[in-house]
């Protein structure tokens, strides 16, 4: 089994619309959790930071429910240049090694 | 420099041969760590460096990878005898400290073996 899965996709979405996914972790010791934003062919980059009490920056809400080991992304009024790859990302240790899902594919269409 | 530079950017080398891929982490980032990307799949962790020292390797596949960092700063990370499933793109991070959220990846270095 997979540490940190999610739903490859691809999730079509229109423009202007509301997109949401999620990735469950596997360790019950998880300390952090993110989403990371990849382009294609380009290296990923941090998106957003997830808190227990779930969080938002501008467009994009992230969520956390430690009892279900899951963690939820929703992206609102999606624009063409939301579509990318979303990497779901766990750390376990107190450094910084990264567990990163397989990633969700969001495909904003006109 | 205000990034962190990985070269080369493509790399194409023949099974069997060694190759080396450089990392030049953002400059008074201590720690640097090296993951692998190979198509479709979620990025692999192979190493963690603090300063010099590797205290995390256990991610290097097998003994044909090693990796090391001199003077805190620069990176090489060798493959000997390449095989055609060490193709993938090659990705270097480094962080302060170990603050996560600090986080900054390389542009990577996609590896072909032929």
């Amino acid at each position: 089994r997979k540490e940190v899965e999610q739903d490859p996709g691809p999730f079509n979405v229109p423009e202007g619309a509301t997109v949401a996914f999620n990735c469950t972790y596997s360790n019950s010791a998880s300390q952090s959790f993110f989403w990371y934003r990849q382009d294609c062919r380009k290296e990923p980059k941090l998106l957003m930071s997830v808190y227990s009490s779930g969080n938002e920056d501008g467009r994009f809400t992230a969520q956390l429910n430690r009892a279900s080991q899951y963690i939820s992304l929703l992206i609102r009024d999606s624009k063409l240049s939301d579509s990318a790859t979303y990497l779901c990302v766990v750390n376990v240790h107190s450094w910084g090694k990264l567990q990163f899902g397989a990633g969700t594919q969001v495909v904003v269409t006109p | 420099g205000a990034g962190v530079s990985q070269s080369p950017s493509n790399k194409v080398t023949e099974k069997g041969k060694d190759v080396e891929l450089r990392c030049d982490p953002i400059s008074g980032h201590t720690a640097l760590y090296w993951y692998r990307q190979s198509l479709g799949q979620g990025l692999e962790f192979l190493i963690y460096f603090q300063g010099n020292s590797a205290p995390d390797k256990s991610g290097l596949p097998s003994d044909r990878f090693s990796a090391e960092r001199t003077g805190g700063s620069v990176s090489t990370l060798t493959i000997q005898r390449t095989q055609q499933e060490d193709s993938a793109v090659y990705l270097c991070a480094s962080s302060l400290l170990d603050a996560q959220e600090d986080y900054t990846f390389g542009s990577g270095t996609r590896l072909t073996v032929v």
